[in-house]
């Protein structure tokens, strides 16, 4: 079994809607959290970033963390073509001193004009 | 601001062969890691170095490596070359308190 566990996808909305992107994870030492988006023949971008639980807001973006479930989310809300792309989960046990990001699979996503 | 840079965008070898990678990281950043993507895999972790030490190592075979240099630049080396290691090879820096951030990547093909 995998470190985390990620929907590889692909999925597909309208324009507009509203996008949930899910991880899960078996590691209960993983404290910060984030979100990669990664365009096609580009390196990965940093999207959100969250440290143990809790919720943060970013614009359009909000990312959720549920470290009792082990669970964390992406939420898009007013999903445009232009975030199309894959978005990776990525997760590590500590941010000051050696750093090693374990990644999700990655959920393709597309949105349709 | 400038980003993380790598060299060469693409490379194509053979196998059997050796391969130099490099990483450029954001200025001030002191830690710089290698990840290596492939579809099967996905995003795994290679190794990270700050201020010229290697702090933490990957599951991966010995046949890879890497350095970093005084300026914070860093290099990975493939020894012997085998098909399977086709991949796009990410470079990530960071200040070590923050997040990191990756670079364009070396997609290397091996045939």
């Amino acid at each position: 079994q995998k470190e985390v566990e990620q929907d590889p996808g692909p999925l597909s909305v309208p324009e507009g809607a509203i996008v949930s992107l899910n991880c899960t994870y078996s590691n209960s030492a993983f404290q910060y959290f984030m979100w990669y988006r990664q365009y096609s023949r580009k390196g990965p971008e940093l999207l959100m970033y969250t440290y143990s639980s809790g919720n943060k807001e970013d614009g359009r973006f909000t990312a959720q963390v549920d470290k009792s479930s082990k669970y964390i989310s992406l939420f898009i809300r007013d999903s445009q073509p232009s975030d199309s792309a894959t978005y990776l989960c990525a997760m590590s046990e500590a941010l000051r001193g050696a750093q090693k990001l374990v990644f999700g699979q990655g959920t393709r996503l597309t949105i349709n004009p | 601001k400038a980003g993380v840079t790598q060299t060469p965008r693409y490379l194509i070898k053979t196998r059997g062969q050796q391969v130099t990678l490099s990483c450029s990281p954001i200025s001030g950043h002191r830690s710089v890691s290698w990840y290596q993507q492939t579809p099967g895999q996905g995003l795994q972790f290679l190794f990270e170095y700050f201020s010229e030490t290697q702090r933490n190592k990957g599951n991966f075979p010995g046949r890879f490596s890497g350095r970093q240099f005084s300026n914070s630049r860093s290099e990975m080396n493939v020894s012997t070359l085998e098909l399977g290691d086709s991949a796009l090879y990410l470079c990530a820096s960071s200040k070590n308190t923050d997040t990191q951030y990756f670079g364009p990547g070396t997609r290397l093909t091996v045939l």
